[in-house]
């Protein structure tokens, strides 16, 4: 089946730390992969996403490439500022099958970013 | 931009009451997915709908039904609500094309308390 596993939280780093959040996955195929970010307070948004093997995601600063070999898709930052303070989300959508668009996603990781 | 709107931000109810949750989204989309959120639970899927009147289970939907009358609108139901239901609820939506590509885009929630 399709499922996610992401690193664990709470992270916790200072400021202009570089940041790695673990995420692999387990699907049949070729899923497109994604990150999504909540803030405190609010839903969730797309942080960037990846379509096909080798595909590097970008945005905000945050970088993840989409690796089938080892079937993951890390999350990266190089510099990390307290307004990135929240809880990421990596997630697979797979459309093999009859899953019609639904997104998997991991348990999530709260990052809190100290001045 | 792409606008999903919750119809409350807060919600309290008593055990046994029948609640309604509601969802709008303005760009047309064919998908609209419920969810609950709950810590160290990550999100899991509810229902979701891939055009008007049609529904389909995600993994959790005991206890709760759905309705689709119009493209915009998707409405979660909680025909006796209990204590356990007590969670924050999210709603999104998104194209379904065959691409794979497409993201969903999410509301901000609603915090529902049942007591």
């Amino acid at each position: 089946g399709n499922s996610v596993t992401q690193m664990e939280g709470p992270v916790t780093l200072s400021e202009e730390a570089f940041l790695t959040i673990n995420c692999t996955y387990t699907a049949t195929g070729y899923p497109s992969l994604f990150w999504y970010v909540q803030y405190p307070g609010e839903g969730l948004q797309l942080l960037l996403k990846a379509t096909k093997a080798d595909d590097k995601g970008s945005n905000k600063g945050f970088e993840a490439t989409y690796r089938k070999e080892t079937t993951s898709f890390h999350l990266e930052k190089g510099s990390v500022q307290v307004s990135d303070s929240a809880v990421y989300f990596c997630a697979l959508r797979n459309d093999r099958g009859s899953t019609l668009g639904r997104l998997y996603f991991g348990r999530g990781t709260q990052l809190t970013v100290w001045p | 931009d792409v606008k999903v709107t919750q119809s409350s931000r807060y919600l309290v109810k008593r055990t046994g009451e029948k609640v309604f949750l509601e969802c709008v989204q303005d760009m047309d989309h064919e998908n609209m997915f419920w969810y609950r959120q709950d810590p160290g639970l990550g999100l899991r899927l509810i229902y979701f709908s891939y055009d008007v009147k049609m529904k389909e289970k995600g993994d959790i939907p005991e206890g709760y039904s759905v309705s689709r009358e119009k493209k915009e609108r998707f409405s979660l139901i909680l025909e006796s609500a209990s204590t356990n239901q007590t969670s924050m609820y999210l709603c999104a939506s998104s194209f379904w094309v065959g691409t794979g590509a497409q993201p969903q885009h999410f509301g901000d929630g609603t915090r529902l308390s049942i007591l």
